[in-house]
């Protein structure tokens, strides 16, 4: 099915483990994100990328590296986990960066950091 | 950063009532967005405004642009139990990279 897909759905990780979130879409779109969804603060950009091998700092950059070596790839990894990463997390994607060009969600990770 | 303020933080209404949400921001936006979320799944986008003043429907949903270009609200008339959700606005100012979400307001409708 064509989309934008997040793997794993959930992920229980302990403090200071490395942690991968992945993303994948099948659009051919040039721009992707990573959000974080935490209560009382809605939808928090941590990085973006507006192609292959061009990524930047969002909001709340600190404590997340991303990589993007393929188009439809944005990966998100925390490399030493922390209880404060505990969050619901969003890839979403659009052609363009024009104020026309919704973004797409994926369905989320939840990950919980114990 | 920019802040957007949303309210209702959340709603109970019965079947068949109409609904009313509102954004506002201490900054001005060129595009104003509201979103909704069904449970464990993303954000999709409901209704776009690019205009200040711009009012613009899709179904029984109906928002406007204010303005001032620094608030928006969402009506929903006659909510049915599938608008179950929070619902997103969210604003920026040209560059899908300075999105601005608003904290969602949680609906729940009952029979």
């Amino acid at each position: 099915d064509a989309g934008i897909t997040q793997s794993p759905r959930y992920k229980i990780t302990e403090t200071g483990r490395q942690v991968t979130l992945m993303c994948h879409q099948t659009w051919s779109h040039s721009y992707m994100f990573w959000y974080r969804q935490d209560l009382g603060h809605g939808l928090r950009l941590i990085y973006y990328s507006a192609a292959a091998d061009i990524t930047d700092k969002g909001e709340v950059p600190d404590g997340y590296v991303v990589s993007r070596s393929k188009t439809e790839n944005f990966p998100l990894t925390l490399e030493s986990a922390t209880r404060s990463q505990t969050s619901v997390y969003f890839c979403a994607s659009t052609q363009w960066e024009g104020y026309n060009s919704p973004l797409h969600f994926g369905n989320g990770t939840r990950l919980t950091v114990t | 950063g920019q802040q957007l303020n949303q309210s209702p933080q959340s709603m109970f209404i019965q079947e068949g009532e109409d609904v009313s949400m509102n954004c506002t921001s201490s900054s001005i936006f060129n595009t104003w967005l509201w979103y909704k979320q069904d449970p464990g799944e993303g954000p999709v986008l409901l209704i776009a405004l690019y205009k200040a003043g711009e009012l613009t429907s899709n179904g029984r949903l109906t928002a406007q642009f204010g303005i001032t270009r620094k608030d928006s609200f969402l009506n929903i008339s006659a909510s049915i139990p599938s608008d179950v959700g929070i619902y997103f606005c969210a604003g920026h100012t040209g560059t899908a990279s300075k999105l601005t979400f608003g904290t969602g307001t949680r609906l729940q409708v009952t029979l």
